[in-house]
């Protein structure tokens, strides 16, 4: 069965700091797994995704995460935060049964503080 | 491109009455649309994938005859929540998968339902 942990509910960080958020995920075959943002009462955007082609993976607003398949972890960073980072993010990876059916993590909700 | 719009954003009814929720890919064809459902602070929950044109599959413990979904079109998917009870108050999400696959989908801004 496939499942994502994300470690840790809430993250606050300092803006111009660097930004780490924790994902694990447990997949029987090879997964693609995506970063969510969403932001108050607005939709899910797609941050990032990683499908089986280059580990580290580059997304939008300048975050990017790295693939490690020994470690099973899928962290997402930035070097360095802005205020409007402030979001719930999950990790999401891609389940069973096609027709692209995912699988959500919890949620981090990250805090921007001045 | 690739943007889905949800219709309401936000509805209040009364308990005992049904509510129908609209979900439009608008620049894009969706083969397959899926519905979730996210409560407070909480994840987003699988509820059902709909495909155009056949019946909606439900993840386990869903009540298909409670939340009917209907995916008419390419562009169209319709969750209805039929004699709505407090407890189904919660945040509803639709998203739309596009036919050059790659494991996308795009959400929508997502139904705030409060039943009273």
């Amino acid at each position: 069965a496939q499942s994502v942990t994300q470690l840790d509910s809430h993250v606050s960080v300092s803006e111009g700091t660097p930004v780490l958020l924790r994902c694990n995920y447990s997949s029987s075959y090879s997964p693609s797994l995506f970063w969510y943002v969403q932001h108050p009462n607005k939709g899910l955007q797609l941050l990032l995704k990683y499908t089986s082609a280059a580990t580290l993976v580059k997304g939008i607003n300048g975050f990017e995460a790295e693939f490690k398949k020994s470690e099973t972890s899928f962290h997402l960073t930035k070097p360095s935060a802005h205020m409007s980072d402030a979001a719930e993010y999950f990790c999401v990876v891609s389940g069973p049964g096609g027709y692209n059916k995912l699988i959500f993590g919890a949620g981090t909700r990250l805090a921007v503080h001045p | 491109g690739a943007v889905v719009s949800q219709h309401p954003s936000r509805v209040i009814c009364k308990s005992g009455t049904s509510v129908k929720i609209e979900c439009r890919s608008l620049d894009f064809q969706a083969t397959t649309m899926f519905w979730y459902r996210q409560f407070p602070k909480q994840s987003l929950m699988l509820m059902a994938t709909s495909n155009e044109g056949s019946k909606a599959t439900y993840e386990q413990g869903v009540e298909k005859d409670k939340f009917l979904i209907n995916h008419a079109s390419l562009t169209l998917s319709t969750l209805t929540v039929t004699s709505a009870h407090p407890e189904d108050s919660s945040f509803y999400i639709c998203s739309a998968a596009g036919t050059s696959g790659a494991y996308e989908q795009y959400f929508g801004p997502g139904t705030r339902l409060t039943v009273t």
